[in-house]
């Protein structure tokens, strides 16, 4: 059974750092890997999609890697601001139709 | 606006009623999911379904049953709901191709409540 876990689970950071958060995944067999944003009370939107041929997706200032073998994935901000402070959840599709959710990272970027 | 409508934003409801939570997508997929959010718990996946045909019942409970009747909508039909229950109810779609090669966009949610 897959499971993900993100850490750190909560962030706090200074308006303008560069800032990592990390998504390690247990089964490395997967199809693609999406990263979302979810503000609170609030539906998940889509950052990026990494598809499993794929090592890396930048949008902007973000950047998210993909390691399928060590089981990894980072999702890079850049230049942080007070508008990116939600929670980050990173989300991996295996066979059998499984889309499996870490439990997410809370990121506060304090102005 | 990510193309996925989902309504009523929010539900309370007794233990005995019966309700449904509704979500319509405007972006031609063919695939469309519910997933259930609680508190201090990652995202279960809960019902998939592609091209109408239902692919995936992961272990719900009877007392959720899904309903799907053309590419563009799904329903969750709710009756004899428990406290635990309560939780922010999510809908979902991606594009054809097969199920789990596409990317996920998703609703606002259904916040529901059971008294």
């Amino acid at each position: 059974k897959q499971e993900v876990t993100q850490i750190p689970a909560a962030l706090s950071v200074p308006e303008g750092e560069n800032l990592v958060l990390n998504c390690s995944f247990t089964d490395s067999a997967i199809y693609n890997l999406q990263w979302f944003r979810q503000d609170p009370g609030k539906g998940l939107t889509s950052l990026l999609l990494i598809q499993s041929s794929q090592r890396e997706q930048t949008s902007g200032r973000l950047n998210a890697s993909l390691d399928k073998s060590s089981g990894r994935s980072t999702l890079y901000i850049a230049a942080s601001q007070p508008g990116d402070s939600a929670t980050y959840l990173c989300a991996v599709y295996n066979a059998g139709n499984m889309l499996t959710f870490g439990g997410g990272t809370r990121l506060m970027v304090k102005p | 606006e990510t193309g996925v409508t989902q309504t009523p934003r929010h539900l309370v409801m007794g233990m005995t009623n019966k309700k449904s939570l509704k979500c319509e997508q405007h972006l031609g997929h063919n695939a469309m999911y519910w997933y259930k959010q609680s508190a201090k718990k990652p995202l279960e996946l809960m019902f998939v379904y592609s091209l109408e045909e239902r692919v995936e019942n992961n272990s719900v409970p009877s007392r959720f049953s899904p309903e799907c009747p053309n590419s563009s909508h799904l329903f969750l039909h709710l009756h004899t709901l428990q406290p635990e229950d309560s939780a922010l109810y999510l809908c979902a779609s991606s594009p054809g191709g097969g199920v789990g090669t596409g990317e996920l966009f998703f609703g606002e949610g259904s916040r529901l409540t059971v008294l």
